[in-house]
């Protein structure tokens, strides 16, 4: 199976800071990668996929980009409604496994 | 709008078992493949089961295999999910899902060209399994 792992686990930022999360994949996922995130005892919401796709309704600070095998899932402006945890997740092939998750909190 | 309605939680002995139910509304269901995803207490998420849109597809986490069995009823827009010989470690939150992606069936095979990229997601289901 794909192992996914994300850095770092625990994030501290402030509003406005522009913060990066990290996704290496064990082997080649292409670019099917899907970023989501998840408020405390919210379900999962989707915001990425394709790597780098918006998904509709997605504010423009959030962006993804791909280098081979690592996916970077960036804020460009952190918002108070951003603090939350993210999870990336590949879909290439069954299983889809997740990432273990980035907590994002105020510093 | 997309709504998914998981049912059938609850507090489980190891070893038992229990049904959970899904029911979907706002979509044309019998086109999106389904699944469940899990989330026990303080963790992260963990895939377990898809069906595809015409259920003849079935795909399991190894975690699961062989105690779960997940199936869909395209006339009643639900999908379910039963479990049986629970172990403490399924204590989790399973999540309904619904592929962002639809099938199609061109010939009387079905396809799935995007399974596993999630677009909606129920509130979920909790199942405790403990004595």
């Amino acid at each position: 199976d794909i192992q996914m792992t994300q850095s770092p686990s625990t994030l501290s930022a402030s509003v406005g800071d522009r913060v990066s999360i990290t996704c290496r994949a064990s082997q080649s996922v292409n670019s099917w990668l899907a970023w989501y995130q998840q408020k405390p005892g919210k379900a999962p919401r989707l915001l990425i996929y394709d790597a780098s796709t918006l998904e509709d309704g997605v504010p423009s600070r959030f962006s993804g980009r791909r280098s081979g095998t690592e996916f970077t899932l960036t804020i460009s402006s952190l918002q108070p409604d951003d603090f939350a945890t993210y999870y990336c997740q590949h879909y290439n092939n069954y299983p889809g496994t997740f990432g273990q998750g980035t907590k994002v909190d105020i510093k | 709008e997309v709504q998914l309605l998981e049912s059938g939680g609850g507090l489980v002995q190891p070893g038992g078992s229990l049904r959970l139910s899904c029911a979907a509304s706002g979509f044309a269901f019998r086109s999106f493949a389904m699944s469940w995803v899990r989330q026990a207490p303080g963790k992260g998420l963990e895939w377990v089961s898809t069906v595809g849109i015409s259920g003849g597809k079935t795909y399991y986490a190894d975690s699961v295999k062989g105690r779960f069995t997940i199936s869909r009823d395209n006339s009643k827009n639900t999908v379910y999910l039963q479990v049986i010989r629970l172990r403490a470690e399924d204590t989790a939150l399973y999540y309904c899902v619904k592929d962002r992606t639809p099938g199609y069936c061109p010939d009387g095979l079905c396809y799935e060209p995007q399974p596993l990229l999630f677009d909606s997601w129920g509130q979920g289901a909790l199942v405790i399994v403990s004595s």
